[in-house]
């Protein structure tokens, strides 16, 4: 069964509007952890933001925010005034069990997004 | 904050020949490395796991002879694709954990672009 999902393969949003990228998780260990990447047509794997099952409060960083819905299994992650520099693929990330070096993480199947100017 | 270097960044062999990707820690002492395979416009997948001084552990469906992993120590891991063929061409991406993991906790390298012909 697909542990992460990302509904959408491409997605158009407007220099400078807000975009929102979907991810649903599932699993059955009470700890986990939620990450976003970045990745660039160069390849490279950028960290984005971070959110542990029991963190109380949605984590931001700078334009990026995750919509953490722990009920509905989901960890949106939300973009804040798009610039053409965020065109990429983007990849929802989990990782089961508590934050032991040897847990692994699983990926979604990537979003990408494209910013119009 | 942690880097993991990755080389090479891209390669070209012939079929048949083997080819040896490095991942080092520069700043972190690595007790796990990932090893992940990406296809053009797919997600990542993971191939096995690795810990400092054992064996790696192989994802179902990842030859283990044909991708040796050594992890000989906490800075540096390999993976050798060996008697490569055009169907290896993919893109390799490691993926380093220290013992302690902050709330980012896993640091990619650059990838390696394989291309085999």
């Amino acid at each position: 069964a697909q542990k992460i999902t990302q509904t959408q393969p491409g997605m158009f949003v407007q220099e400078k509007e807000a975009v929102t990228l979907d991810c649903t998780y599932d699993t059955s260990d009470p700890s986990y952890g939620l990450f976003w990447y970045k990745q660039p047509s160069s390849g490279e794997m950028i960290f984005l933001i971070y959110q542990g099952s029991y963190d109380q409060q949605n984590a931001t960083e700078g334009r990026y925010s995750l919509n953490f819905q722990k009920a509905r299994k989901s960890a949106n992650l939300v973009i804040s005034a798009s610039q053409l520099g965020d065109s990429a693929m983007y990849f929802c990330a989990m990782r089961d069990g508590g934050n032991n070096a040897g847990n692994m993480l699983t990926f979604g199947g990537g979003t990408r997004l494209m910013v119009k100017p | 904050g942690a880097v993991v270097s990755q080389h090479p960044s891209r390669v070209i062999c012939k079929s048949g020949t083997s080819v040896k990707i490095e991942c080092r820690s520069l700043d972190f002492q690595a007790t796990t490395m990932f090893w992940y395979r990406q296809f053009p416009k797919q997600s990542l997948m993971l191939m096995a796991t690795s810990n400092e001084g054992s064996k790696a552990t192989y994802e179902q469906g990842v030859e283990k002879d044909k991708f040796l992993i050594n992890h000989a120590s906490l800075t540096l891991s390999t993976l050798t694709v060996t008697s490569a063929h055009p169907e290896d061409s993919s893109f390799y991406i490691c993926s380093a954990r220290g013992a302690t993991g902050a709330s980012g906790g896993y640091t990619f390298g650059s990838g390696t672009r394989l291309t085999v012909v």
